[in-house]
């Protein structure tokens, strides 16, 4: 089993349209929590670390739920700069950061 | 403020040759992790450094082998390169070590033939 699994899509969906990520972990010790976004071809960045609280940046939700394990991004309004595909992070411990395979998206116009 | 920067950017080997690749971290930061990412996966971990000691290995075989210098860049060595090595490396920097924000470089892509 990974220790990250995401669906790897593609989610095409509409400009303007409301789409969510889920990925599940396998390590209950893991203790911090990211969403990082990577276009093609080009370094993974930052999109926002991932609270028990839940939080928000601007369009971009994020959801930690440790009972269950699972992760959530959820985007409002797409747009179409938001084509890339979403990377869940994870990290077990102090060890290194351990990725999903990614979700990729395609806003269409 | 100049990100991390990696070189070269792209590299072609045959299989059995050896590879060097380098990383400079963001200034001031003091730990630099190593990635692999084959096409369609998600990064997977090899290294990381921290104050020039290793304080973390992924499940690499012994071919990788890494060191940082005292300005804090660092290099990944690969050896007796096979196809399977073929892939875009990528190296973070971060201040210290995990669960430190860690900022990626753009990577290197190295194919092996």
């Amino acid at each position: 089993r990974k220790e990250v699994e995401q669906d790897p899509g593609p989610f095409n969906v509409p400009e303007g349209a409301t789409v969510a990520f889920n990925c599940t972990y396998s390590n209950s010790a893991s203790q911090s929590f990211f969403w990082y976004r990577q276009d093609c071809r080009k370094e993974p960045k930052l999109l926002m670390s991932v609270y028990s609280s839940g939080n928000e940046d601007g369009r971009f939700t994020a959801q930690l739920n440790r009972a269950s394990q699972y992760i959530s991004l959820l985007i409002r309004d797409s747009k179409l700069s938001d084509s890339a595909t979403y990377l869940c992070v994870v990290t077990p411990g102090r060890r290194a950061l351990t990725f999903g395979s990614g979700t990729r998206l395609q806003v269409q116009p | 403020d100049a990100g991390v920067t990696q070189s070269p950017t792209h590299l072609i080997k045959t299989r059995g040759q050896h590879v060097t690749l380098r990383c400079s971290p963001i200034s001031g930061h003091k730990s630099v992790s190593w990635y692999q990412q084959v096409l369609g996966q998600g990064p997977q971990f090899i290294f990381q450094y921290y104050e020039k000691e290793e304080r973390g290995r992924g499940n690499f075989p012994d071919r990788f082998s890494a060191r940082q210098f005292p300005n804090y860049s660092s290099e990944l060595n690969v050896n007796a390169l096979l196809l399977g090595d073929s892939a875009l490396y990528l190296c973070a920097s971060s201040y210290m070590t995990v669960p430190d924000t860690q900022y990626f470089g753009p990577g290197t892509r190295l194919t092996v033939l």
